[in-house]
């Protein structure tokens, strides 16, 4: 079955400390995007990618980095300048907006 | 840039009542989607609207598109408590990104 998976489900982070996550694809879609969402609040564009090797900084990029070096796959690093990481996040892909976007089972994330 | 409203942000309303939920986006844009999403899980897929007039319907749910108000309204018909979710509506921003509303938590009680 074609979807998109993100990994872990959940994750804690130690304060100063870089974490990762994970998100693949297998629907041949061209374009990937990464959101935020805070308890209660609607979904903020972290980063998105249109095209392998390029993407674009979205409303809240800072203290984020995101590479695209493969069509299937857009992690997330959440770094130690991002000091309010406690959040749901999501990532989508899509191909034509025609048909909307696909979005994964998301990540939380929790500062300990 | 785009900012995309939505009202109300919370609705609490009884079992087979209608009601409706607006969406207002500030720029031009004929691509509007709505998705719901249930507590603690990622967004489901309701509608996409792709031009001025759109109206498309599933169960008790109709969304439309009038995209010279900037308006999209999501309509439930005898609200049953499955419905319970909040509604999220999207707004297509220069055909490379989506820009979403607030969201609308709504509550479904006999």
């Amino acid at each position: 079955d074609g979807g998109i998976t993100q990994s872990p489900k959940y994750l804690f982070r130690k304060e100063g400390q870089n974490v990762t996550l994970s998100c693949e694809q297998n629907l041949n879609h061209d374009a990937m995007y990464w959101y935020r969402q805070d308890p209660g609040q609607g979904l903020r564009l972290i980063y998105y990618s249109q095209i392998v090797n390029d993407f674009q900084k979205g409303d809240i990029a800072e203290g984020y980095s995101v590479s695209r070096e493969k069509k299937e796959s857009f992690p997330l690093t959440v770094t130690s300048a991002q000091k309010n990481p406690t959040a749901f996040y999501l990532c989508a892909s899509g191909t034509d907006s025609n048909y909307g976007y696909t979005f994964g089972s998301g990540t939380r994330l929790t500062v300990v | 840039e785009l900012k995309v409203e939505q009202n109300p942000l919370f609705l609490s309303m009884q079992e087979g009542k209608n009601y409706t939920i607006y969406c207002n986006y500030s720029t031009t844009s004929d691509r509007l989607y709505w998705y719901r999403q249930d507590p603690g899980k990622s967004l489901e897929s309701l509608f996409v609207l792709l031009s001025n007039g759109a109206v498309k319907q599933e169960g008790r749910l109709m969304a439309s598109l009038d995209t010279k108000a900037r308006l999209s309204t999501l309509h439930i018909t005898a609200a049953v408590h499955d419905l319970s979710a909040t509604y999220f509506c999207a707004v297509d921003y220069n055909t490379d990104k989506l820009i979403f509303g607030t969201g609308t938590r709504l509550q479904v009680f006999p």
